[in-house]
Formats: structure tokens, C-alpha cells, sequence
């Protein structure tokens, strides 16, 4: 069975510019996360999508950072314009439908973004 | 303070040492979650234990609900064991809520 998919595995840009990521999760997984984990922490929710409907955004920091995942697959997660303090790597997990009690994580390999 | 508490935050041990790393919770929670992670970024789940131990290979997790404290432990470590483990708990629905990880190393 194919993991959770993740692409570009590392960016560096320059603050203010644009940055987007791309997460295909496992095939089936109803949900989808997206993570940004800051070195020397733990990963911290940005947002999470049941197929594709929002379910928790709260934490995710909307006058720069988006997320769609428009077909209930793959999603993006799009930053713009970057600061330096979004240096981090980007996690994408998913799990299958939490109706069918669905809640053990799979995670896929991270983005590392450096922002200059 | 953190709903998630892991101690400790960095360990060093020698090869063949038993290892204990510590998470301890603050929340009502459905699951407790070990993950390793290695450097580069990804992330491994190794138990997810609502009750009771799980016992995989050299790696035994533990948990006490009335405690609220889990534990994670590798026998006869090794130096590829170097990683991050990090402990997380569900709370609501499948959302997951992270220690801050301890920094293991094992030198041969």
C-alpha cells in the first residue's frame, strides 16, 4: 500500500515571496491533515479536512496561509506572503473516515521550507 | 503549561541500555500515540494504546489512564534507535495533540 505522498520534500525562499505544497494521502483516508512542526517541537495542527469540508481551521493563520483540497484527495497548502518565522516542515497525515472509528494517523515525509 | 508533557526532552544512552521516555497528559483523551521520527522529517507511528501495554519487537508501551501516564520503553537499545519520539494523545474526534518530543541517541 502506498504512503501519503508529499512534494517538494525541500524549499527555500525569500520572505514576502509565495510558497505552495502538495499532499496525495492514502488512497481511502477520508482525512486529511495538514501539520507545521518548528524545530525543537512538536507538530501543530494547522487544518484538518474530512473528504473535502473543513473541520478544524483554528489554528491555521488565515491572512497568509490557505488550504483546499477541492476533489476530496489531494490538497494543497499555500502560504503567501512567507515570513521568516514559517521556516518549519510541513507535515500531511491522514486516516480513514472517523465514522468508521478511523483515528490512527499515517504521515508522509514533510516539506522543509527555509524562508531567507 | 502543555497538555502534553514528555520527559525527558534529550537522552543519551549506550548501546544495550534499557530506555524509559515519559509522557504524562492533562486531558480526557480516547488514544495515546508513540511516534518515531527520524531526521528529514517523517514520522512513524509505532503504538497507538487506549489501555493496558503493546509490546512490539524490543518496544514496549505502557499506559495508566487514572494516572494519565504513558510510557515508552526500547531494550537492548541500539544506535539506529537514534531518533525523535514523540508522544500524542486524541482528544476530539481524530485531532492530535503533540509532546515536544525527546531527543534520543544511542552511541555504539
Amino acid at each position: 500500500e502506498a504512503g501519503v505522498a508529499q512534494s517538494p520534500r525541500y524549499k527555500i525562499i525569500e520572505k514576502r515571496q509565495s510558497v505552495a505544497f502538495w499532499c496525495n494521502p492514502i488512497s481511502g483516508h477520508a482525512t486529511l491533515y495538514w501539520y507545521q512542526q518548528i524545530l525543537g517541537q512538536g507538530p501543530k495542527l494547522l487544518i484538518q479536512f474530512q473528504n473535502n469540508g473543513v473541520v478544524d481551521d483554528s489554528q491555521l493563520p488565515k491572512d497568509r496561509f490557505s488550504a483546499e483540497r477541492l476533489k476530496g484527495v489531494d490538497s494543497t497548502l499555500k502560504i503567501q506572503p512567507a515570513k521568516l518565522e514559517d521556516s518549519a516542515v510541513y507535515l500531511c497525515a491522514s486516516s480513514l473516515d472517523l465514522a468508521v472509528g478511523g483515528n490512527e494517523q499515517f504521515f508522509g515525509p514533510g516539506t522543509r521550507l527555509t524562508v531567507l | 503549561k502543555n497538555e502534553v508533557e514528555q520527559s525527558p526532552q534529550n537522552l543519551t544512552a549506550q548501546e544495550g541500555e534499557f530506555i524509559t521516555i515519559n509522557c504524562s497528559y492533562s486531558v480526557g483523551i480516547s488514544a495515546l500515540h508513540w511516534l518515531q521520527q527520524h531526521p528529514g522529517g517523517g514520522i512513524v507511528s509505532l503504538f497507538m494504546l487506549s489501555s493496558g501495554k503493546k509490546k512490539h519487537g524490543r518496544l514496549i508501551a505502557t499506559i495508566n489512564i487514572q494516572e494519565k501516564h504513558s510510557s515508552l520503553h526500547i531494550t537492548a537499545s541500539h544506535p539506529r534507535d537514534s531518533a525523535v519520539y514523540i508522544c500524542a494523545v486524541t482528544t476530539s474526534g481524530s485531532r492530535l495533540t503533540f509532546g515536544e518530543g525527546t531527543q534520543l541517541t544511542v552511541n555504539p
